[in-house]
């Protein structure tokens, strides 16, 4: 069974850090593409960024480029979000997700809520 | 950027009714278009991918359509369970952008 378990998340400070989490099992991360997704508070969906199937390709929304980064440890089969400068619009539950193909996201973990506020 | 645009924003109906929702892309997307639902506290959950194939364990009663700009979402005959957020989403290009979803509520 596929499983994905986010962690990381938490109060931060504007401008501060954090390292989201994804724990992948009943499949190997290596063999598909994986994706972050975040939901505002009350709000929508929008897509974060995405690795492709090889690990060396990532792409980005254009309100995180530059500030946030997706990598994957084959060894623990977890996926990570690493957030730098973080700000206030930020502030959202984070949920990670598998594409199976192509960029459609088939499993979703439950989500981990980020909150950046001073 | 491709913009997809859901409508209504809400709707209204009852148990064992016939629900239909609309996707409008920006500029089009093919067939690279997929459905989505939430509930509340609930992660989503993928019901079509290209316009109008189920994924894996979605009832019958769940179709899509359309291609190019237009795409429709169609709950058969709801069910209490189908009273949820639906939410589109395009693969065509990046960056891969959702809807501002359809609320389908209970009437």
């Amino acid at each position: 069974e596929v499983q994905l378990l986010e962690s990381g998340g938490g109060l931060v400070q504007p401008g501060g850090s954090l390292r989201l989490s994804c724990a992948a099992s009943g499949f190997t991360l290596n063999n598909y593409a994986m994706n972050w997704v975040r939901q505002a508070p009350g709000k929508g969906l929008e897509w974060v960024s995405s690795v492709d199937v090889t690990g060396v390709s990532a792409d980005y929304a254009d309100s995180v480029k530059g500030r946030f980064i997706i990598y994957r440890d084959s060894s623990k089969n977890t996926l990570y979000l690493q957030m730098n400068h973080l700000r206030v619009e930020d502030t959202a539950v984070y949920y990670c997700a598998q594409s199976m193909g192509a960029y459609y996201f088939d499993y979703w973990g439950q989500g981990t809520l980020v909150t950046v506020s001073s | 950027e491709i913009v997809l645009t859901q409508s209504p924003a809400t709707l209204s109906l009852s148990p064992g009714e016939r629900a239909t929702l609309s996707c409008r892309a920006s500029q089009s997307v093919s067939n690279y278009l997929g459905w989505y639902q939430q509930k509340p506290g609930q992660a989503p959950r993928l019901l079509i991918y290209d316009a109008s194939d189920r994924a894996t364990g979605i009832p019958a009663r769940f179709s899509g359509s359309g291609s190019g700009t237009d795409f429709t979402l169609t709950i058969s005959s709801l069910e209490p369970a189908d009273f949820a957020v639906y939410y589109c989403q395009q693969r065509s290009n990046w960056p891969i952008t959702f809807g501002q979803g359809t609320r389908l509520e209970i009437k």
